[in-house]
């Protein structure tokens, strides 16, 4: 079965600053993978997504991700974070069985806190 | 309009009630899940349905049921509420098929359950 860790419960960075979110993920396969951002009271919405091609994917907000397949790894990144960044990451890995199943695993989340 | 609907979005009940939450969909999906979150825990999978005659456990089953009453409907159902099944409950939507290969969820709002 598919696993995620997110090493990171609780970030803090400075409005303006770099963001590197680290998600780890172990599966025998190719896996779907993706980064969902919760905002307080909020739903889930969905950042980026990789399944296939280019390793480093481009999502909404500023946000992108590289996937390594070596390191097992689809780490996010911002190059400036703004304040409305504030909010709960997820990462998630998608995984099919031979019988048509799929399942999402999430990992339990990174908290991302900005200071102004 | 929202495409994932969760009705009720808070629930405060007591120990012992029968509690359903609902959730409809106009997407035009076949698959659906019921996810639970937890602080610290991330979210995990309830039950999964893939159509209206197929219905799986995820990794928390236990104490919940469900019914997909048609392909844009699954309901969750706690029978015996119990206070550790207070928590925040997401249903999503998948367009993963056979053909597809988007993999991603497309989460409601969430229904808060307080059980005392």
């Amino acid at each position: 079965a598919q696993s995620v860790t997110q090493p990171d419960i609780h970030i803090t960075v400075s409005e303006g600053a770099s963001l590197e979110l680290r998600c780890n993920y172990s599966y025998g396969a190719t896996p779907y993978l993706f980064w969902y951002v919760q905002s307080p009271g909020q739903g889930l919405q969905l950042l980026l997504k990789y399944f296939s091609g280019d390793t480093l994917v481009q999502g909404i907000k500023g946000f992108e991700a590289e996937f390594k397949r070596s390191q097992s790894s689809f780490n996010l990144r911002k190059p400036s974070v703004h304040w409305s960044d504030a909010a709960e990451y997820f990462c998630a890995v998608g995984a099919r069985s031979g019988a048509g199943s799929y399942q999402l695993t999430f990992g339990k989340g990174t908290k991302l806190s900005v200071i102004p | 309009d929202a495409d994932v609907t969760q009705t009720p979005r808070n629930r405060i009940t007591k120990t012992g009630k029968r509690i359903m939450l609902e959730c409809s969909q106009t997407k035009g999906h076949d698959r659906m899940y019921w996810y639970r979150q937890d602080p610290g825990l991330g979210l995990r999978l309830i039950y999964y349905s893939f159509d209206v005659k197929d219905i799986n456990k995820g990794e928390i089953s236990d104490g919940y049921s469900v019914s997909r009453q048609a392909q844009a409907k699954f309901s969750l159902s706690l029978e015996s509420a119990i206070p550790n099944q207070t928590a925040l409950y997401f249903c999503a939507t998948s367009d993963l098929g056979v053909n597809t290969n988007t993999g991603e969820l497309f989460f409601g709002e969430g229904s808060r359950l307080t059980v005392l």
